[in-house]
């Protein structure tokens, strides 16, 4: 089976451009949660669709945004790009392990912005 | 003060050693528990997980979860050079997904 797949798979950018990352989660996965990894950072959550409906938010600006589509594919925007905003982008697809609902991670896209 | 703390490291220990990672935290609400392992340019993929306090093990890891001191532990037996990589504790509320909270990630080799 597939896992979660991200494209592309490395960006750049430059300051003041708008950027969107595709995911793709696990089949019969209906959850999909964006994160954010600076280097030498953990993880960061930036959101959480749930059968196209956002079902959490982290603390990030008004420039992130995202959506969920019908087959459960998700789009992360982020506009105004700033230096800061390079990092790691990833995403997670849900599904039930026994009594916890486990987030199946993907390779993540790499965007750069100088 | 971050939610969730762990000391980045980086470690590095010989092949056959005990590796010892820890992680604390302050959110009283966390009740799942959990440790990805995280290989360069890769996405993070889960170790083990557990519910509440408690121990749980899977072959050379073990975990452990002590509510009472908010402190939760990863051990590694017989470390191998494939395990060198950085270990993320991750912490949720009920229900086990929606929001991961994760640590900074602790970095560890293991040489020949």
């Amino acid at each position: 089976d597939a896992g979660v797949t991200q494209s592309p798979t490395h960006l750049i950018k430059t300051r003041g451009q708008q950027v969107t990352l595709r995911c793709s989660p696990i089949s019969g996965h209906k959850s999909v949660s964006w994160y954010q990894q600076v280097l030498g950072q953990g993880p960061q959550f930036i959101f959480q669709y749930y059968e196209k409906e956002e079902r959490g938010r982290g603390n990030f600006p008004d420039r992130f945004s995202a959506r969920q589509f019908p087959n459960y594919s998700s789009e992360l925007n982020v506009n105004a790009l700033l230096l800061g905003d390079s990092a790691l982008y990833l995403c997670a697809s849900e599904g039930r392990l026994a009594a916890y609902n486990e987030q199946f991670f993907g390779p993540g896209t790499r965007l750069t912005v100088l | 003060q971050k939610e969730v703390e762990q000391d980045p490291g980086p470690l590095s220990v010989p092949e056959g050693a005990i590796v010892s990672l820890n992680c604390t935290y302050s959110n009283s609400a966390f009740q799942y528990f959990m440790w990805y392992r995280q290989y360069s340019r890769k996405g993070p993929e889960l170790l083990m997980y557990t519910y509440s306090s408690g121990n749980k093990e899977d072959g050379r890891f073990t975990a452990q979860v002590d509510k009472s001191s908010k402190y939760i532990s990863l051990f590694i037996r017989d470390s191998q050079p494939s395990d060198s990589a950085t270990y993320l504790c991750a912490m949720s509320g009920a229900g086990g997904g929606n929001k991961l909270t994760f640590g900074t990630g602790t970095q560890l080799k293991v040489e020949l």
